[in-house]
C-alpha cells in the first residue's frame, strides 16, 4: 500500500463525459504531481503543484484541468477526452519541490475512453 | 534535448545472481538520481536515491553514481523471481526539479 491514495482505481468514460480523478496524501508533502503513462512507456509529467500553486504545466491540453484545494488534495478534472487519452494516470508527491526530493507515487487510475 | 538512456532489455539473470542495470544521462548538471521498480500494471515504487559520487547500499540493492562519466547503475544482489519488473531511472536536471525518466529496463529473474 502506498501513502498516496488515488481514486478511482479504474474509470471508463465516454468522450462527452465529465469526470474527476482524486489524489490524497497525508505525509505533509508540499509538492504534488500528475503524470500520464502509456503502456511500456515511462511516466510523462503533466502538472506540478508546489505549495498549492500550479508551477508547471507541460503544455497539457485544456481538456485536462488540475486543481489543488489544499496541501493534501490534488484533483484532475476531465472533460471531452479523446480515445488517445486512455492511459494510467499517476499522482505523486514529494516533501518539497527541490532537486533532492524523491517523488512517491500513488497506485494510479487506469482510464479508458470509449 | 536532455536525455536519460537505459537498455530496454529484457535482462535475464538466474535466481541468486547479481543483476546490473545501467543508466546514462546527457545533462552534466544533473543533481539527483533515483531508481524505481514498476511491476506490470502497477505504479513506480522508489527503491534508491543517490546524490553524490560513489556507492550507496540498501539491503540487496546498491546504487552507483559516476558524474564524470554520466552514468548511474543499480546492482541487485541475490536476485529473486519477485525482482522481475521494469526498473526506471529518473534524473532531475539542472535548474529544475522535474524528473526525466529513462525508458526502463525489463528484468527477468529465472527460477
Amino acid at each position: 500500500d502506498t501513502e498516496v491514495t488515488q481514486t478511482p482505481k479504474h474509470l471508463v468514460m465516454g468522450m462527452t463525459n465529465k469526470k474527476s480523478l482524486k489524489c490524497e496524501q497525508h505525509m505533509g508533502h508540499r509538492a504534488m504531481y500528475w503524470y500520464k503513462q502509456k503502456a511500456k512507456k515511462p511516466p510523462e509529467l503533466m502538472f506540478v503543484y508546489s505549495y498549492e500553486k500550479l508551477s508547471i504545466n507541460e503544455s497539457v491540453p485544456s481538456r485536462f484541468s488540475p486543481e489543488c484545494p489544499n496541501s493534501s488534495l490534488l484533483n484532475l478534472h476531465l472533460h471531452a477526452l479523446q480515445p488517445e487519452d486512455s492511459a494510467l494516470y499517476l499522482c505523486a508527491s514529494s516533501q518539497g519541490a527541490g532537486p533532492n526530493q524523491p517523488q512517491h507515487f500513488g497506485d494510479g487510475t487506469r482510464l479508458s475512453i470509449l | 534535448q536532455k536525455e536519460v538512456e537505459q537498455n530496454s532489455g529484457p535482462l535475464s539473470v538466474p535466481e541468486g545472481a547479481i543483476a546490473s542495470l545501467n543508466c546514462t544521462y546527457s545533462d552534466r548538471g544533473s543533481q539527483s538520481f533515483f531508481w524505481y521498480r514498476q511491476y506490470s500494471g502497477k505504479s513506480p515504487e522508489l527503491i534508491m536515491s543517490i546524490y553524490s559520487n560513489g556507492d550507496k547500499e540498501d539491503g540487496r540493492f546498491t546504487a552507483q553514481l559516476n558524474k564524470a562519466s554520466q552514468y548511474v547503475s543499480l546492482l541487485i544482489r541475490d536476485s529473486q523471481p519477485s525482482d522481475s519488473a521494469t526498473y526506471l531511472c529518473a534524473v532531475t536536471t539542472s535548474g529544475t526539479y522535474k524528473y526525466i525518466f529513462g525508458t526502463g529496463t525489463r528484468l527477468k529473474v529465472l527460477a
